[in-house]
């Protein structure tokens, strides 16, 4: 079935410690992004990726890295984990154009302590 | 600054009983407004994409309609399973990503 996958679903990951949230999608889709949601916030922006080899930062970028070396993964990664980034990630991709709908995965659901 | 603001924050239906959601937004040069739905522990799924003022989407018991300022996510005799978190959402002006607002919880007791 075409769509996003993000692994894992959910971590409990001790703070300082290094983590690497996956994403892959299989729609060949250009544009990929990750949110990270929390309640009462909403959906935010962490890093975004218009094409493979291009990233840029997002709303809430601190604390978070990406890399696009290819059209299909996007992986999102915490170099020292705090347990201010206890939060849902979800990681979603579209064609590219702004006017098209973004697709999104299940989320990984991360407890830093 | 772009924004795109929800109302009400969580909203209780008896089954039957139909309503409207709200979505506000203050992005320039709108080039879509968009409806997701979000179950608990899953993915927003997108429903609707409107792009200009007075234009209507349908799908079973919801309908979205689109004005020059906000959008509306009415609900028409709605039944326990469309229960579930409205997220409505809008491509920043800079055309990078979508911009979300915090969402309507609904729930429909029967």
């Amino acid at each position: 079935i075409a769509g996003i996958t993000q692994a894992p679903t959910s971590q409990i990951l001790a703070a300082g410690r290094r983590m690497t949230l996956r994403c892959t999608q299989d729609m060949r889709h250009n544009a990929m992004y990750w949110y990270r949601q929390d309640l009462g916030l909403g959906l935010r922006l962490i890093h975004y990726s218009n094409t493979a080899g291009t990233t840029g930062k997002g709303e809430v970028p601190d604390g978070y890295s990406v890399s696009r070396a290819n059209t299909d993964d996007f992986p999102l990664t915490l170099a020292s984990a705090v347990p201010s980034q206890t939060s849902v990630y979800f990681c979603a991709s579209k064609v590219g154009t702004s006017n098209t709908e973004a697709f999104f995965g299940q989320g990984t659901r991360l407890t830093v302590v | 600054e772009d924004q795109v603001t929800q109302s009400p924050e969580a909203l209780r239906l008896q089954e039957g009983e139909s309503s409207s959601l709200n979505c506000s937004y203050t992005v320039s040069g709108l080039r879509g407004l968009f409806w997701y739905r979000q179950d608990p522990g899953k993915g927003p799924e997108f429903l609707f994409t409107l792009y200009s003022a007075g234009e209507e989407k349908e799908k079973e018991r919801l309908k979205a309609t689109l004005t020059k300022k906000e959008s509306f996510l009415h609900i028409t005799a709605p039944k326990p399973e469309d229960s579930a978190t409205y997220l409505c959402a809008a491509p920043n002006q800079a055309g990078t990503a979508l911009i979300f607002g915090k969402g309507t919880t609904l729930s429909v007791s029967s």
